[in-house]
């Protein structure tokens, strides 16, 4: 079956440890996105990628870095900068100029950090 | 920019009883607009979708009519189940350069369906 998949599913660091976060997808989809989910404020967009080697900052990306050498991968680093790191992070991905351009999400890493 | 609001939660329902939960969006030109659900500790899984006014979106029971007039993509069902209980997320698709493609989310409603 087709899907992302998203690796782990919990994840625990210490304050000032950088954390890689895992997303692959075998939809054969072009682009993929990460999205910061906090209670109450619904999904925040991190950085996107609409081709491999390509990706942009979205509305929150400082103290994240991510990386598109693959089309099937897009991992997410969560960096010692970042000043809130505790959340659930989830991928998707999408085929531009569908016409309908809907997303399609991971099951998501909830990252702790103490 | 682009923004969407929908109703604040929570919404507290009884077992077959008539769910709305309102959505509104801000955009320029025409947006395909969407309904996720997330079921607890999972992510988002695309409920149902419309591309262009008065198109309506339905999937499990759930209908959402795309109204330009009014902007509203507001979500029903007839005759909710305790299986519906989540938290729904209506968004707005819009191209934002080029052939950048970025959703813009509102912030959820959670649905508590009680048997």
């Amino acid at each position: 079956d087709g899907g992302i998949t998203q690796s782990p599913k919990y994840l625990f660091r210490k304050e000032g440890q950088n954390v890689t976060l895992s997303c692959e997808q075998n939809l054969n989809h072009d682009a993929m996105y990460w999205y910061r989910q906090d209670p109450g404020q619904g999904l925040r967009l991190i950085y996107y990628s609409q081709i491999v080697n390509d990706f942009q900052k979205g509305d929150i990306a400082e103290g994240y870095s991510v990386s598109r050498e693959k089309k099937e991968s897009f991992p997410l680093t969560v960096t010692s900068a970042q000043k809130n790191p505790t959340a659930f992070y989830l991928c998707a991905s999408s085929i531009p100029g569908t016409g309908t351009y809907e997303q399609y999400f991971g099951p998501g890493t909830r990252l702790t950090v103490t | 920019g682009d923004s969407v609001t929908q109703m604040e939660g929570p919404v507290t329902l009884s077992e077959e009883a008539f769910l709305t939960i309102n959505c509104t969006y801000t955009a320029t030109g025409y947006p395909s607009l969407f309904w996720y659900v997330q079921y607890p500790g999972e992510g988002l899984q695309l409920l149902l979708k419309a591309t262009k006014a008065d198109d309506k979106g339905s999937n499990k029971g759930f209908e959402a009519t795309y109204r330009k007039e009014t902007t509203s993509f507001h979500l029903e069902k007839g005759s909710v189940q305790v299986s519906d209980s989540a938290v729904y997320f209506c968004a707005l698709s819009q191209n934002s350069g080029g052939s950048n493609y970025k959703l813009t989310f509102g912030k959820g409603t959670l649905l508590t369906v009680n048997p």
